[in-house]
C-alpha cells in the first residue's frame, strides 16, 4: 500500500513552453501532497506543500507564479511549471501523505529538461 | 538555527564489510528522524524512522539507527553491505512546529565495491 506516482518520468520541452507534472496517491487518501526540487548531486528541497481544496503554501524564494500547484482532489496534485526556462531543469518529486501525524510516501519523480 | 549535516558526501566500501554514514542535526525543540535511500532516477524510500521510545531502531534491508540526544546524531549503519546497497542516503529531520515538513541532509553518496 501507500504507492504514489507521478507523470511524466521524464519530459524535455522547449524554453518557453508549459509543463504539467502530475502526482497521483494510488491506493490511499492524500490531505497533503508536497513538491520537492532536486538539482544534480543535491538534496531535495521543498517548493511547495498543498492542502486538498486549498491554496499550496510555497516556501521562500519559490515563485508561485512560476510554478503553480493544484491539489483539486485528495488522490491528485499537479505541479505546472510555466514559461520553462533552462534553469528549471531539474527532478521533480512529489510526496504525499494521510494526515498530519503520517509519513510521507514519495512519487519516483520527473525529470524536467528545458532546452 | 535547525539544520541537518551529513558530513560525508560519498562513503566507498567493500561488499560485505561494515558501513556508518553520519547525521547530525541542531535543533532546540524536538524532533523526529529518518533515513531514506534514492536510487538512481527514482524517489525517496524510507529505511527506517525514529519517533519516540527505544533510540536503536532498525529498518528494512538489514540498516539500523540509534539516536543519540546528547550528540545531536542519527547515524546509520549495516554490519555487512552488497552491491545493492549503493544508493544515495538521506537523512532527514521533522523539526516540531515546523507542520511535520522534511528537512533534508545533502546525501551522502554509499558506493560499494568488490
Amino acid at each position: 500500500g501507500a504507492v504514489v506516482s507521478q507523470h511524466p518520468s521524464r519530459v524535455i520541452c522547449k524554453s518557453g513552453t508549459s509543463v504539467k507534472i502530475e502526482c497521483r496517491s494510488l491506493d490511499f487518501q492524500a490531505t497533503t501532497m508536497f513538491w520537492y526540487r532536486q538539482f544534480p548531486k543535491q538534496s531535495l528541497m521543498l517548493m511547495a506543500t498543498s492542502n486538498e481544496g486549498s491554496k499550496a503554501t510555497y516556501e521562500q524564494g519559490v515563485e508561485k507564479d512560476k510554478f503553480l500547484i493544484n491539489h483539486a482532489s485528495l488522490t491528485l496534485s499537479t505541479l505546472t511549471v510555466t514559461s520553462a526556462h533552462p534553469e528549471d531543469s531539474s527532478f521533480y518529486i512529489c510526496s504525499a501523505r494521510r494526515g498530519v501525524e503520517d509519513e510521507q510516501f514519495f512519487g519516483p519523480g520527473t525529470r524536467l529538461t528545458v532546452l | 538555527a535547525q539544520s541537518v549535516t551529513q558530513l560525508d558526501s560519498q562513503v566507498p566500501v567493500f561488499e560485505e564489510a561494515p558501513v556508518e554514514l553520519r547525521c547530525n542535526y541542531s535543533s532546540s525543540v524536538s524532533v523526529y528522524l529518518f533515513w531514506y535511500v534514492q536510487y538512481p532516477n527514482q524517489g525517496l524510500q524510507l529505511l527506517l524512522k525514529y519517533l519516540s521510545g527505544s533510540t536503536l531502531v532498525k529498518g528494512i534491508n538489514g540498516f539500523e539507527a540509534e539516536f543519540n540526544k546528547s550528540q545531536t546524531s542519527f547515524h546509520l549503519r549495516k554490519p555487512s553491505v552488497h552491491i545493492s546497497d549503493t544508493a544515495e542516503y538521506f537523512c532527514a529531520v521533522i523539526f516540531t512546529g515546523t507542520a511535520s515538513k522534511l528537512t533534508f541532509g545533502t546525501g551522502t553518496r554509499l558506493q560499494v565495491t568488490l
